[in-house]
C-alpha cells in the first residue's frame, strides 16, 4: 500500500509569490490534514479536509487556503509568500475524521521563500 | 484547547540502554488520545505509540511504553534496549474535542551513543 505523498518535495520562491503543494493520501483515506513545521514554532495545525470540506482550521492568516477533490488528493496555497513561511509542510491522511487517532504524515515538502 | 509541553529539548542514551522521554499535557476534554511520534532525520513522522484517555492500561509496542499519569497529565515515553535507528526527534502530541486536529510538543532530540 503506498504511503502519503506529497509534491513538490522542495522548493524556492520569492516573496510576492504563491505556491501550491499536493498531497495525495494513503488509498482509501478521506482525511487529509495539512501542518506547517518550523524551527522556532514547531509543528501547527493548518487545517483538515474530510469529503471535501474543511472541518477544522488552524491559526492561519487567510493567505493560507486548501481544498479537496473526490478522489480525496488535496492541495494547499499560500499567497502572497513572506520570509516567514519559510518551512516544512507536511500532509497528513487518516480513514476518517473526527477522534480516531492514528494520522499517517508524508515527507513533506520543504519551502524557502526569499 | 490543549497544550503539550515537552522540556528536554535533547536526550541521550548509550546504545542497549534505557531512555524516558518526558510529556506533560493539559486539555479540557474528557475523550483525548495520546501519542508518540518519531521524525528521524528523512522528516517523515512516524507513529510509535498511541494511548486513549479513558484505558488506565499503559500502551505497549515491543521496546517503547509509556507511563500514563492521567491526574498528573503526565505521558513519558520509555525505550528499552536503545538502538542506534531510535535516534531520531520525538514528539508528543494530544487529539482530542472531536477535532481531527495534532497539539504537539515541541519536540525531543534523541541521540544514540554506540
Amino acid at each position: 500500500k503506498a504511503g502519503v505523498t506529497q509534491t513538490p518535495r522542495y522548493l524556492i520562491k520569492t516573496r510576492g509569490q504563491q505556491v501550491t503543494l499536493s498531497c495525495s493520501p494513503i488509498s482509501g483515506h478521506r482525511s487529509v490534514s495539512w501542518y506547517q513545521q518550523t524551527p522556532g514554532q514547531g509543528l501547527q495545525f493548518l487545517f483538515e479536509y474530510f469529503s471535501e470540506t474543511q472541518r477544522n482550521k488552524g491559526n492561519f492568516p487567510g493567505r493560507f487556503s486548501g481544498r479537496q477533490f473526490s478522489n480525496s488528493r488535496s492541495e494547499m496555497n499560500v499567497s502572497t509568500l513572506e520570509l516567514g513561511d519559510s518551512a516544512l509542510y507536511l500532509c497528513a491522511s487518516s480513514l476518517v475524521s473526527g477522534n480516531t487517532g492514528e494520522l499517517f504524515f508524508g515527507e513533506g515538502s520543504r519551502l524557502t521563500v526569499l | 484547547a490543549q497544550t503539550v509541553t515537552q522540556s528536554q529539548p535533547e536526550m541521550s542514551v548509550q546504545e542497549a540502554e534505557t531512555v524516558t522521554l518526558s510529556c506533560t499535557y493539559d486539555t479540557s476534554e474528557s475523550d483525548y488520545y495520546l501519542f508518540w511520534y518519531k521524525q528521524p532525520p528523512s522528516r517523515q513522522m512516524i507513529l510509535v505509540i498511541r494511548q486513549e484517555a479513558y484505558k488506565q492500561q499503559n500502551a505497549t509496542e515491543n521496546r517503547f511504553s509509556v507511563n500514563f499519569q492521567k491526574a498528573a497529565k503526565s505521558f513519558s515515553l520509555k525505550i528499552s534496549d536503545s538502538q542506534l535507528g531510535d535516534a531520531a526527534m520525538y514528539f508528543c502530541a494530544c487529539l482530542g474535542g472531536g477535532a481531527q486536529k495534532l497539539v504537539f510538543g515541541q519536540g525531543t532530540r534523541l541521540t544514540i551513543n554506540p
